[in-house]
This record gives C-alpha cells, sequence and structure tokens, in this order.
C-alpha cells in the first residue's frame, strides 16, 4: 500500500547552521505535500507545504523541495534556531476524493545553543 | 481561526471498559480523522470520515469503531479497552479535497491510559 518514509528519525544541529528533513513517497498519482511541526506537548501544526505541479516552494527561512520523477521531496530550515526544536512529520496525499493524508514517521530535530 | 477541540486531555480507563473520545470542529469541514501517535510510528490512522454518517477505516481500525452523527462532531469509541491501547489521540478535520484545500487541523489530543 501507499507509503512514506522519513529520515532521519533525529537531528541534532548547532543553532545558526541548517537541517535536512527528507521523505519518499510509494503513491506516484500524490499530488499534495504538506509538512507539520508539533512543539512538546501541543497539536501539529502546518508549516509548509507543496503541490505536485511546483518544484520549489520558501516561506522565509524554511523551503520544500519536491522531485516527482524520484518521488522524494525535502524540507530545509536554514538559520535553525531553538525554537525549531520539534518533531516534524511530513506526509503525503492519496486516495482520490477523500482527501486522506500518509504520514512519515517523524523527525525530531534538536537544535542547539 | 480554526477550532477542533477533544473533550478530555488526560483519561485513564481500566481494561475492559467502552472509551468514548469526543472531537468537535466549528469550520464546517466534511472530513474529520482520528489518528493514533506512538513514540517512533509518527500518526497512524484509524478511521475517517468524508460526510455525516460516512466512514471509512484507516490502517489501524481494529479494536475501534466511530460515530458521525452530526458534521461537526467524530467520536472514536474503544469497545472493550485493552492496554495496547494506552496512546495518545489525535482528531483532525479538513475540507473535501475538490475546493483546493487539503490542510488538516489537529486537535490537542487526548492521553489515554488504559489501566
Amino acid at each position: 500500500g501507499e507509503n512514506v518514509e522519513q529520515h532521519p528519525s533525529t537531528l541534532s544541529v548547532q543553532e545558526g547552521d541548517s537541517a535536512v528533513i527528507k521523505c519518499t513517497y510509494s503513491d506516484s498519482a500524490s499530488n499534495y505535500f504538506p509538512w507539520y511541526k508539533q512543539e512538546l506537548g501541543k497539536r501539529p501544526q502546518l508549516i509548509i507545504d507543496i503541490r505536485s505541479n511546483v518544484g520549489e516552494k520558501k516561506d522565509q527561512r524554511i523551503a520544500v523541495t519536491l522531485n516527482k520523477t524520484a518521488k522524494h521531496f525535502s524540507l530545509h530550515i536554514t538559520e535553525t534556531q531553538p525554537e525549531d526544536s520539534a518533531v516534524y512529520f511530513c506526509a503525503a496525499y492519496y486516495g482520490g476524493s477523500q482527501g486522506n493524508l500518509i504520514f512519515g514517521k517523524g523527525t525530531k530535530l534538536s537544535v542547539k545553543p | 481561526d480554526v477550532k477542533v477541540t477533544q473533550s478530555s486531555r488526560y483519561l485513564v480507563k481500566r481494561t475492559g471498559e467502552k472509551v468514548f473520545l469526543e472531537c468537535v470542529q466549528d469550520m464546517d469541514h466534511e472530513n474529520m480523522f482520528w489518528y493514533r501517535q506512538d513514540p517512533g510510528l509518527g500518526l497512524r490512522l484509524i478511521y475517517f470520515s468524508y460526510d455525516v454518517k460516512m466512514k471509512e477505516k484507516g490502517d489501524i481500525p481494529e479494536g475501534y469503531s466511530v460515530s458521525r452523527e452530526k458534521k461537526e462532531r467524530f467520536s472514536l469509541i474503544l469497545e472493550s479497552a485493552s492496554t495496547n491501547q494506552t496512546s495518545m489521540y489525535l482528531c483532525a478535520s479538513s475540507w473535501l479535497p475538490g475546493q483546493g484545500f487539503n490542510e488538516q487541523f489537529f486537535g490537542p489530543g487526548t492521553r489515554l491510559t488504559v489501566l
């Protein structure tokens, strides 16, 4: 069935460095790829998303790239700050009209001051 | 702002009890979802509903059932709770994809402990 693989499971960086999280998906019909951030004890919240007709999208310090041919997409965070520490989930939309997302297992990002 | 609320933040139940988890959204979303979140396993879909009285099984429906009698409310039911159902349960809602919005809005979660 549909699957989303996410790597790495944990990532530790120094404040100011960049962080990259990668995901691959299995369903070539997937056309929507969101990224959610979940801070400790809080609900997941959408931070950026990309649709399959776009190769890259940027919002301040975060960017997402999509390679449809290879079926992978990545989250890039530049100039990391301690408040970027959280668990990040990628997801891929599939399933026609019912709006279903398959989530990756998450990446715990730690930004050390 | 979209608001998704869940009836309890923390719940402790005993093995064999029937458990109801309630979720309410105020944005007239068609889709509603129940996920289970466990460390290292991410978010796993239990059930979802794309309309009143409609439901679809997700990846891990065993041991659970759902009810959607009204558009704004989606209930998750554990018919006979077991210790392996101890977990964080997250509800989410979204518009139908045809309207161009696929973002899922999450509730705060219910941490269920089954003793």
